[in-house]
This record gives structure tokens, C-alpha cells and sequence, in this order.
């Protein structure tokens, strides 16, 4: 059973342009979380989604960052016009979720963001 | 609302010395509690959990027993290895919300 994938591993961007970082859960897994990791530093909740639904976007910063969760396909966060400050690495992780609720998340190895 | 507070790090250690990360968390109701670590440039790994009261969990020498009345679940290996380098994040979740404390890096040298 494949864990959660995320891809690309690294991706370094110009200030300004999108970025777009996939993810791909746990097969059966409804629930998808993203989060930041800056060097030396603990994680950043900022997105929870469930299938083609936003359950809880308030790790997010209002501009310039989405998220989606479509019903075929992985979830995706994107970035627009990237500043220097968007430089980490963001991680993905997925749950069971409905009974499961309490079930741990499983996590994928991150992409690692730089921005020029 | 819920959260974690774990002890802060950074912690060195002896090879085949014991260790001790400790970790307390508020929460409402019956959350599961879990350990988690981070080898450089990797995802967060499960590294054990614990359900409910008194359960306690292990895996690869590891150890952390949920105790409701002092609400904790302290990590502890008896005998480190050079290979348990890395951050080890405890948390916590219920009804799919997960928290988790701020990582405690452990240094192990031989």
C-alpha cells in the first residue's frame, strides 16, 4: 500500500510566479491536511480538507494561498506570486477520518520550496 | 481548545543513556495521543500511539503510557542509539482535529 505521495520533492520558484504542490493521500483516506515547516522550527497547521470540501482554512494566510481537494484526482496547494518568505517545506498528511476520527495521520516526505 | 506542550530541546545524549521527552496536553473529552518523529530532510513518521487511559505504547524501544490524571505521555527509550537522532513530536488528536507540540531535537552521540 502506497503511502501518501507528495510531489514535486523540491521545487524552487521566482519571486512572483505560482507555485503548485500535489499530494496524493492514503488510499481510502478522505481527509487531507497540509502544513509548513520552517528550518529548525515545528509544524504549521494551515489547511484541513475533506473531499471537494474546506473544513478548516484558518492556518492559511487569506492571499495568495488555495486549496482544493477534487473529487478525482490529489489535493493541491497552490501558491501565487511567491514571495521569499514562502521558502519551507510543506508537508501533506492524510486520516480515515468518519468512525476513524481519532486515527493517526499519515505523513508524506514534503516539498521543499525555494524561493529566488 | 486543545494542545500539546512538550519539554523544549535541544537534548544531547550518550550512546545507551536513557531518555525522557516529556509531553502534557489540555484537551476535552478523550483524545488518542500520539509520538511522532522526524529524520532530517523526511515527513513526520508515527512512532507510537495510545487510544485511551492507561494504554501505553511502544515500538522500536520506545515507550509512552497515556496518563489521564496528570495528563501526560512522557517518550522514554531505556538505552539510545546514534541512530535515534532526529525530532520527536508528540500530539494529539480527536474528532480529526490534530495538535501537535513544537518537536524536541535529540542528539545522540557515541
Amino acid at each position: 500500500n502506497a503511502g501518501v505521495m507528495q510531489n514535486p520533492r523540491h521545487l524552487v520558484r521566482r519571486r512572483g510566479q505560482e507555485a503548485r504542490l500535489r499530494c496524493s493521500p492514503v488510499k481510502g483516506h478522505s481527509h487531507v491536511y497540509w502544513y509548513r515547516q520552517l528550518p529548525e522550527e515545528g509544524l504549521k497547521f494551515m489547511v484541513y480538507l475533506q473531499k471537494e470540501n474546506i473544513i478548516d482554512e484558518s492556518g492559511m494566510p487569506k492571499e495568495r494561498f488555495s486549496a482544493e481537494f477534487p473529487k478525482e484526482g490529489p489535493s493541491i496547494l497552490r501558491i501565487q506570486q511567491v514571495v521569499r518568505g514562502d521558502s519551507a517545506a510543506y508537508f501533506c498528511a492524510s486520516s480515515p477520518g468518519g468512525q476513524n476520527s481519532n486515527q493517526p495521520q499519515h505523513f508524506g516526505d514534503g516539498t521543499r520550496l525555494s524561493i529566488l | 481548545g486543545d494542545s500539546v506542550t512538550q519539554m523544549e530541546g535541544p537534548v544531547t545524549l550518550s550512546e545507551e543513556a536513557f531518555l525522557t521527552i516529556n509531553c502534557t496536553y489540555t484537551a476535552t473529552g478523550y483524545p488518542s495521543l500520539f509520538w511522532y518523529v522526524q529524520y532530517p530532510g523526511e515527513g513526520l513518521q508515527l512512532l507510537l500511539k495510545a487510544t485511551k487511559a492507561d494504554d501505553k505504547g511502544s515500538n522500536k524501544g520506545f515507550e509512552a503510557t497515556y496518563r489521564k490524571e496528570t495528563t501526560s505521555f512522557h517518550l522514554e527509550k531505556g538505552s539510545v542509539q546514534v541512530s535515534d537522532s532526529a525530532v520527536y513530536f508528540c500530539a494529539l488528536k480527536q474528532n480529526n482535529d490534530m495538535r501537535f507540540g513544537a518537536g524536541t531535537r535529540l542528539t545522540v552521540k557515541p
